[in-house]
C-alpha cells in the first residue's frame, strides 16, 4: 500500500461546480502538505503549500488538512473549464537523513465540461 | 523566463543504448530532483542532490545515475536504456527543502 492514496478519476463536473479533490495517508510523519496542478503534457506546478490542520484559501482554491484522520483536500469553486487538469497532493516528511523529501499521489483528473 | 530547463524534450533510444538527460536551473535554488511519472503510478523519485556536491537515491534508481555539475546544473543519465524506462522525466528544484517545488517542462524518453 502506497504511503499516499488518491483516487485517479476522471472526476466530470459541470462550470460553476464546487469541486472536491482528496488524499489519505497513512504515515503520521507528514508534516508539509502541498497540492500541484498539472496540464496535459506540462511539468506540475504548486497550487496550495500547508503545514498545519485546518483551512488556508486562495481565491477560488481552499486547502484542508485533517492530521487526526490523515486526510487533506482542495476545494475548488464555482470551477472553470480551464481546471481541467490532473491534480496531485504531495506531503513531506524528514528522512532519517534529515533531508525533506515529497511523496506525490497518483493523481486524479478532472474535468470541467461547460 | 526564470525557472527549470529541460533538454531534450523528447528521445527516442533502442535498448541499451546511453543518454544523459540534462537539468539546469536559474533561481538559484539548492535542491534539485528527479522523477519519473508514468501513467497509474504517479511521481517516483530516482534521485535528488539537497545541495551542490550531495547527491542521494530515491525510490527507483535502479538504472540510473546522476551528475550535480554545480548549483545550476543536474544531469540524469541511462547507461544502458531498457523498455521498463520509457517515461516522462521531470527535473524539479526548490530554494529549501520542504517548501515548494518548481518543475521542469519534462523529457518524453520511449526506449524500443
Amino acid at each position: 500500500q502506497k504511503e499516499v492514496e488518491q483516487d485517479p478519476g476522471p472526476l466530470s463536473v459541470p462550470e460553476g461546480a464546487i469541486v472536491s479533490l482528496n488524499c489519505t495517508y497513512s504515515n503520521s510523519a507528514f508534516q508539509y502538505f502541498m497540492w500541484y496542478r498539472q496540464y496535459s503534457r506540462k511539468g506540475p506546478e504548486l497550487l496550495m503549500y500547508t503545514y498545519s490542520s485546518g483551512n488556508k484559501e486562495d481565491g477560488r482554491f481552499t486547502a484542508q488538512v485533517d492530521k487526526s484522520s490523515k486526510y487533506i483536500s482542495l476545494f475548488i469553486r464555482d470551477s472553470q473549464p480551464s481546471d481541467s487538469a490532473t491534480y496531485l497532493c504531495a506531503m513531506i516528511a524528514p528522512t532519517s537523513g534529515g533531508s525533506y523529501i515529497p511523496t506525490f499521489g497518483r493523481g486524479t483528473s478532472l474535468i470541467v465540461h461547460p | 523566463n526564470a525557472g527549470v530547463t529541460q533538454t531534450p524534450k523528447f528521445q527516442v533510444l533502442k535498448t541499451g543504448q546511453s543518454m544523459t538527460l540534462q537539468c539546469a536551473q536559474d533561481m538559484n535554488h539548492n535542491s534539485m530532483y528527479w522523477y519519473r511519472q508514468d501513467p497509474g503510478m504517479g511521481l517516483r523519485l530516482i534521485y535528488y542532490s539537497a545541495s551542490e556536491g550531495t547527491t542521494d537515491k530515491g525510490e527507483v534508481p535502479n538504472g540510473y545515475n546522476v551528475s550535480r555539475l554545480n548549483k545550476r546544473e543536474f544531469s540524469l543519465r541511462l547507461e544502458s536504456a531498457a523498455p521498463s524506462q520509457t517515461s516522462v522525466y521531470f527535473c524539479a528544484s526548490s530554494e529549501v527543502q520542504g517548501r515548494s517545488y518548481t518543475f521542469g517542462s519534462g523529457t518524453r524518453l520511449t526506449v524500443v
